[in-house]
């Protein structure tokens, strides 16, 4: 129940498409939601994060979706550029939680030109 | 530029030894984290330390050991008792709880074995 899932485990996606990462969680405590992005060789850095009294929130070119009552999650990334080119993970966790996030196994996200 | 320093940036064991990983944090934030990542695997909490001269086990704990006598400091040691210490090693601080805000990770420490 404290697994967050993330598919698909890799992705390719041309310049100027968009990319789609989704996430699933079980535990109906989770109440943050973050999404981190890492480059290789790099600790990740939180991108965007959003918590489930919203259903989307947008920041520049990405966007958080969410559904709460399919305990669903998804990142969105319009108009995708090479730059954008690394692995993502989304992340969730509870207020009774207090220091534990809970990862998924990541995404790797390949742009190419 | 505040920020979390790991070092060394590439470590290597060999059998029977123990290695220590550093962390030092400029950010003042109370709470600090080491983290171990696996290829295809998420992030998993080894340590978590709220405040100085306390700490708790993670999810994984077994072979390894922390000390947080300073706030800006807490080193990871990865002791002969883990048998499968090959993997990169991510420290990370918060502000506040993990769980209600960001983490701020370093750059991490690879570590082999010889």
């Amino acid at each position: 129940q404290q697994q967050v899932k993330q598919s698909p485990q890799s992705l390719i996606v041309q310049k100027g498409g968009i990319s789609i990462i989704n996430c699933a969680y079980e535990n109906t405590a989770f109440d943050y939601f973050p999404w981190y992005q890492q480059f290789p060789g790099k600790g990740p850095a939180l991108l965007i994060a959003i918590r489930p009294d919203v259903s989307e929130k947008k920041e520049g070119r990405f966007t958080i979706s969410f559904n709460k009552s399919a305990k669903q999650f998804s990142l969105h990334i319009m108009d995708s550029q090479p730059g954008d080119s690394a692995t993502y993970f989304c992340a969730a966790s509870s207020q009774t939680s207090y220091d534990k996030v809970i990862f998924g196994p990541g995404t790797s996200l390949s742009v190419i030109p | 530029d505040g920020g979390i320093t790991q070092s060394p940036k590439y470590l290597f064991r060999k059998e029977g030894q123990n290695v220590t990983l550093s962390c030092e944090q400029n950010l003042n934030h109370d709470a600090m984290y080491w983290y171990r990542q696996d290829p295809g695997q998420g992030l998993r909490l080894i340590y978590y330390s709220q405040i100085v001269n306390d700490f708790q086990k993670g999810d994984i704990a077994e072979g390894y050991s922390v000390s947080r006598e300073k706030k800006e400091s807490f080193p990871l040691t990865v002791t002969s008792a883990q048998k499968n210490p090959t993997a990169f090693y991510l420290c990370a601080s918060s502000m506040g709880p993990a769980s209600r805000g960001p983490q701020h990770f370093g750059d991490g420490t690879r570590l082999s074995i010889l």
